[in-house]
């Protein structure tokens, strides 16, 4: 079975462009996590989903970035517009749920914003 | 404030030595800890994890332990090799729900 699968790997963009991410998580996983990782830091939630409910968005910088999950499956985040600080790794997990469970992370999507 | 701390300095040991990892936290009451591994380039990939009424877990050469009165959790790989070398990051569940908050991370490095 295929893990999380996140595009794309890489993204360079211009400062005041858009830009979006993609995330396909594990079949069946009702939790799914946006992290932002900087360089030599460990992942930052930006957002967690249950099913297609964002249940703790708290972290999202919400005037330039927004995140969805339609039906509660595939996710997409997006900035609008990027700054030279937006330059880190997008990680995207999923789990089954509960503290007991392992999270499952993508690859991530590493980001250069000039 | 809340907060996960590991050790900011990468730790160096020499292959066949028993590497321990420290981490920290603060203003949390998790239920669960878990530790994961990341390699340059790729996601974290799960490795442990421990309960609050649990003292130490074993895996293989890994073995975890959570102290909830010092708020601490070790994590320890025995008999290291030049392939453990990664950056090995605790995360706590916290909130009572499904949120998985996770540490600044140690860069291992194992030396022949």
């Amino acid at each position: 079975e295929a893990g999380v699968v996140q595009s794309p790997r890489y993204k360079i963009i211009e400062k005041k462009q858009p830009v979006a991410f993609w995330c396909n998580p594990i079949s069946g996983h009702n939790t799914l996590y946006w992290y932002r990782q900087n360089l030599g830091q460990g992942p930052e939630l930006l957002i967690r989903y249950e099913n297609e409910e964002a249940v703790d968005d708290s972290q999202l910088p919400k005037d330039r970035f927004s995140a969805e999950r339609l039906k509660g499956v595939d996710s997409t985040l997006k900035i609008q517009p990027a700054e030279l600080g937006d330059s880190a790794v997008y990680l995207c997990a999923s789990s089954s749920g509960g503290g007991n469970t392992e999270a499952f992370f993508g690859q991530g999507t590493r980001l250069t914003v000039v | 404030s809340q907060k996960i701390e590991q050790n900011s300095e990468a730790l160096n040991i020499q292959e066949g030595k028993t590497a321990t990892l420290t981490c920290n936290y603060t203003n949390y009451s998790p239920a669960y800890l878990q530790w994961y591994r990341q390699d340059p380039g790729r996601g974290p990939v799960f490795l442990l994890l421990i309960r609050e009424n649990e003292k130490e877990k074993r895996k293989e050469r890994l073995k975890v332990t959570f102290d909830t009165t010092l708020k601490q959790s070790l994590f320890h790989i025995t008999a290291s090799q030049p392939a453990d070398s990664a950056t090995y990051l605790c995360a706590l569940y916290t909130g009572g729900g499904n949120k998985l908050t996770f540490g600044t991370g140690t860069q291992l490095k194992v030396e022949l």
